[in-house]
């Protein structure tokens, strides 16, 4: 059991490049999220997806897109990157709810130059 | 606008009890308080959740008062490997039921 996975583990872009980050999950869970997390800012959660075929906004939403695209992978998309974008990037899942249980995966730390 | 508060840091010793205090208000109706634990270049990990009252697993307590509007996680006998960032997470009825994290509080546990 691999819990929840990242790809990649670090990532450096241009501004105004776009990328994909990946994230899948082997427990079965029906919800997944994904969060940022700044120096002083805690977590903030971006985009969240209840179930497989749902997604809502999270706290910050803007500059993103995401995909569920089955029960296991969740992708967040950055079409043009920016340098406020630089962080790190936390997915997870729960079981079922979105005050459910999260595990998480062990991040993506992305820099935008 | 509502808001999920910790404090900064605490320093400990170890053996000692420490106790860290997420301030809430206007939490959901019926949905839980949980608590999560991050070593550094690591995703947070579970460590407990609770509803109501006082749950107890082996690694933590969680206190939560009738009025639901704090909730305190005690971690008993610290050690040096609990020195961490604790994090709370609560869903916020007034803005809107965002899932909101506390900004964290650095536990720094000394010898």
């Amino acid at each position: 059991n691999a819990g929840v996975t990242q790809t990649p583990k670090f990532q450096v872009l241009k501004t105004g490049q776009s990328m994909t980050l990946q994230c899948a999950q082997d427990m079965n869970h029906n919800s997944m999220y994904w969060y940022r997390q700044d120096p002083g800012m805690g977590l903030r959660l971006i985009y969240y997806s209840a179930s497989e075929g749902t997604t809502d906004k999270g706290e910050v939403p803007n500059g993103y897109n995401v995909s569920r695209l089955n029960k296991r992978e969740f992708s967040l998309r950055l079409e043009s990157a920016a340098p406020s974008q630089t962080s790190v990037y936390f997915c997870a899942s729960s079981a079922s709810g979105i005050t459910d249980t999260q595990y998480f995966g062990p991040g993506t730390r992305l820099t935008v130059l | 606008l509502a808001k999920t508060t910790q404090p900064i840091s605490m320093d400990s010793y170890e053996g000692q009890e420490v106790n860290i205090t997420c301030s809430h208000n206007n939490i959901a109706t019926n949905d839980y308080i949980t608590w999560y634990q991050q070593f550094p270049s690591q995703g947070p990990r579970f460590i407990i959740q609770g509803y109501k009252t006082k749950v107890t697993n082996e690694v933590a307590s969680l206190f939560i008062p009738a009025d639901r509007k704090s909730s305190t996680l005690s971690l008993p006998r610290v050690s040096l490997s609990d020195t961490a960032v604790y994090y709370c997470l609560v869903l916020l009825q007034a803005a809107g039921n965002k899932l909101t994290f506390g900004g964290g509080t650095r536990v720094l546990v000394k010898p």
